[in-house]
């Protein structure tokens, strides 16, 4: 079984600074995704950035980039530019590519807040 | 909007009562999800259709839960005999399985669970 680790239950940042927020996971796959969602406050989760565990360039989305370490099953957020909108809880999640390519197993997250 | 909507946005019953949610997915889309979400913890996987057919159940998923896609669209997440454990929140989520193996969950507000 897969498991995800958020090691950093909240963090905080000032508005237009860089804030990385870390990941870890576990498992014997050797194809699979890796995502970021962000959950706002009171509001539904979306999805940040994807990252395909094949492909050795890191993902990036505007201010948001990973750092994918597959050898030591490490996948961090960067946010760049920091913005006051980007408040919200940050969730790492696995998927399995294949056969059972419809399970996300999420970390607990962690809560970001960001300061003006 | 046509993004994943979820009824009631929040229920509060009391322990040994029945409940029902319901998730209308994006249209069109042919899968649908059910995670759960406790207070301080990520998602968790609870089950998923393809279409109608309803092919994974979480040993979370236990007897006292039941799930429905009748015609492919809606789904319907019931919970018998409600216990003060299942105080979550319920999200559901779609996505559209094509080609290649990856397809994106788009999550729906959630349903707040309250059992008194």
């Amino acid at each position: 079984a897969q498991t995800v680790t958020q090691s950093q239950p909240e963090m905080s940042v000032q508005e237009a600074e860089t804030v990385t927020l870390s990941c870890t996971y576990d498992t014997s796959e050797s194809n699979y995704y890796l995502f970021w969602y962000k959950q706002p406050p009171s509001r539904q989760m979306i999805l940040v950035i994807r990252q395909e565990a094949y492909k050795q360039q890191n993902a990036t989305e505007n201010r948001f980039s990973v750092n994918f370490q597959k050898a030591a099953k490490s996948f961090s957020l960067k946010i760049s530019d920091s913005q006051l909108g980007d408040t919200a809880m940050y969730f790492c999640a696995f998927m399995n590519s294949g056969g059972s390519n419809y399970k996300l197993t999420f970390g607990k997250g962690t809560l970001l807040t960001v300061n003006p | 909007d046509t993004g994943v909507s979820q009824n009631p946005r929040h229920k509060i019953t009391k322990r040994g009562q029945n409940v029902t949610f319901r998730c209308d997915p994006i249209s069109e889309h042919n899968r649908l999800y059910w995670y759960r979400q406790t207070l301080g913890q990520g998602p968790e996987f609870l089950t998923y259709f393809q279409n109608e057919a309803q092919l994974e159940k979480s040993r979370l998923l236990s007897d006292r839960f039941s799930a429905e896609r009748p015609k492919g669209s809606f789904s319907t997440l019931e919970i018998q005999r409600t216990e003060q454990g299942d105080s979550a929140m319920y999200l559901c989520a779609s996505s559209l399985l094509g080609q290649g193996n990856y397809n994106e969950q788009f999550f729906g507000p959630g349903t707040r669970l309250t059992v008194l």
